[in-house]
C-alpha cells in the first residue's frame, strides 16, 4: 500500500544543536501532518500543512519548531534549538484529500536530546 | 476543549475472550472514528474506522459503535489471541481539515 517515508530512523543530537526531521509522504497526498509521542504515552499533534502553509499548530507546536515542504520535496520538520523535553518519536503523516480522512504514518523518527 | 477521553488505560484478559475498549469525544463535528494499533517500536497502524453516517462497523472479528448523541464510541474485539496484545489508540476528526485527536490510549494484554 501507500507508504510514507521517514529518514533518518533514529537521530541523536546534542541540546542546543538544530535538527531536520524528513519525510517523504504518498505521492498525490496533500495534507501533511507531525505528530508527537513520548514511550507508551500517546499521539500528539504538533502541526499540519497543507498548499504550502501552516493550517493548524498545537501548543507543543514551540517557536524553535518550524515546517516547510520547498517544492513538493521533502516535508520537514526543523528544531532550533532543541531541548531534552523535545526526545520523542517524531511520526509524519499524510492523507490524500478533504474528503478522505484516513491518515497514513511514517514508522517514525526517533529524537534523543543529549 | 476537544478532547477524547478512552479508557480503561491498561486491559487484560484471557485468550479467547473479547475486550472492549470505550472513548469519548466532545467536538460534536467529528465525524470519523479511526481506531490504530501499535505494537513495540512501530507505527500506528489503521485497524477499522466509522464515519458518522454508520452506528456499527464489523470486519474480521472487530466491531465498533458510534453512538453520535452521546459522542462515545466503542471498539470490541472478538475471540482475542496473543498477537492482539498492544497499544490501541482511539481518534476522531471533523471533515472540515482539521486534524485527528486521538485517544490516551489502551494497552491491551492477551493472557493465554
Amino acid at each position: 500500500g501507500p507508504k510514507v517515508l521517514q529518514i533518518p530512523s533514529h537521530q541523536i543530537i546534542d541540546m542546543g544543536q538544530m535538527v531536520t526531521l524528513n519525510c517523504d509522504p504518498v505521492s498525490n497526498h496533500l495534507y501533511f501532518y507531525w505528530y508527537k509521542q513520548i514511550l507508551g504515552q500517546q499521539m500528539e499533534f504538533l502541526v499540519n500543512f497543507y498548499n504550502g502553509k501552516v493550517m493548524e499548530k498545537s501548543k507543543l507546536f514551540k517557536d524553535q519548531f518550524s515546517v516547510e515542504r520547498p517544492d513538493g520535496s521533502y516535508f520537514t520538520l526543523k528544531i532550533q534549538p532543541t531541548a531534552l523535553e523535545d526526545s520523542a518519536v517524531y511520526f509524519c503523516a499524510s492523507r490524500p484529500g478533504q474528503s478522505n480522512e484516513r491518515l497514513f504514518f511514517g514508522h517514525g523518527t526517533k529524537l534523543s536530546v543529549l | 476543549g476537544e478532547q477524547v477521553e478512552q479508557l480503561p488505560s491498561i486491559l487484560r484478559v484471557q485468550e479467547g475472550s473479547s475486550a472492549s475498549i470505550n472513548c469519548t469525544y466532545e467536538n460534536s463535528a467529528s465525524n470519523y472514528f479511526p481506531w490504530y494499533k501499535q505494537e513495540p517500536g512501530e507505527n500506528p497502524k489503521l485497524i477499522i474506522d466509522i464515519r458518522s453516517n454508520m452506528e456499527r462497523k464489523q470486519t474480521q472479528g472487530l466491531i465498533v459503535l458510534l453512538d453520535k448523541k452521546a459522542k462515545r464510541f466503542s471498539l470490541h474485539i472478538t475471540d482475542t489471541q496473543p498477537g492482539d496484545s498492544a497499544m490501541y489508540f482511539c481518534a476522531a476528526s471533523a471533515t472540515s481539515g482539521t486534524y485527528q485527536r486521538f485517544g490516551t490510549g489502551t494497552k491491551l494484554q492477551v493472557v493465554p
